[in-house]
């Protein structure tokens, strides 16, 4: 079975511009996150899902950016308008969802903000 | 102070070596998960444990909730082994994951 999917794997975008990242999960898995790396550091948490619902967006900074899942499947995350300080990896990860489960996480999407 | 503190930041070893790497932290938790990330790679989980020792091949993952760490060992370490290993807690409260800066390991032939 293939694991969480995300796409693009690269996006280079110039200032202003809109972008949008797409997220797969793991068939059953109910719990979604969406996760922001910086070069170098450890991930933080952007937005978690529950099914179709956010569960914990404080970390999203609300007046650019995004999330939708809708039917509690595939995910979606946009930035608009993005900036030269959103170049990162965006990581989605799914759950069973129970809190002792295991989180599996994607291949990351490199955003290059020029 | 950051709720997970790992040690050390950076590693260098010799192939054949024995690598400790070490994480704290501060909340009570239901789970910790060890991961691994390659450079331009996604993250991969080595392991979930919840209390004592878990081993798969040559890594070794201890927990003692008590003192709220945990280690990831490798044993006859590989260069191939060389990415950054991610301590990341699950909070007993609201089933969030956090996670710690990472040890960038390598490993030299």
């Amino acid at each position: 079975e293939a694991g969480v999917v995300q796409s693009p794997r690269y996006k280079i975008i110039e200032k202003k511009q809109p972008v949008a990242f797409w997220c797969n999960p793991i068939s059953g898995h109910n719990t979604l996150y969406w996760y922001r790396q910086n070069l170098g550091q450890g991930p933080e948490l952007l937005i978690r899902y529950e099914n179709e619902e956010a569960v914990d967006d404080s970390q999203l900074p609300k007046d650019r950016f995004s999330a939708e899942r809708l039917k509690g499947v595939d995910s979606t995350l946009k930035i608009q308008p993005a900036e030269l300080g959103d170049s990162a990896v965006y990581l989605c990860a799914s759950s069973l969802g129970a809190a002792n489960t295991e989180a599996f996480f994607g291949q990351g999407t490199r955003l290059t903000v020029v | 102070k950051n709720e997970v503190e790992q040690s050390p930041q950076n590693l260098t070893a010799q192939e054949g070596e024995f690598i400790t790497i070490n994480c704290s932290y501060s909340v009570g938790i239901s789970a910790l998960h060890w991961l691994q990330q390659h450079p331009g790679g996604g993250i991969v989980s080595l392991f979930m444990l919840s209390s004592g020792k878990k081993k798969h091949g040559r890594l070794i993952a201890t927990i003692n909730i008590q003192e709220k760490h945990s280690s990831l060992h490798i044993t006859a370490s590989h260069p191939r082994d060389s990415a950054v290993y991610i301590c990341a807690p699950r909070r007993a409260a609201g089933n969030k994951l956090t996670f710690g800066g990472g040890t960038r390991v390598l490993v030299k032939p």
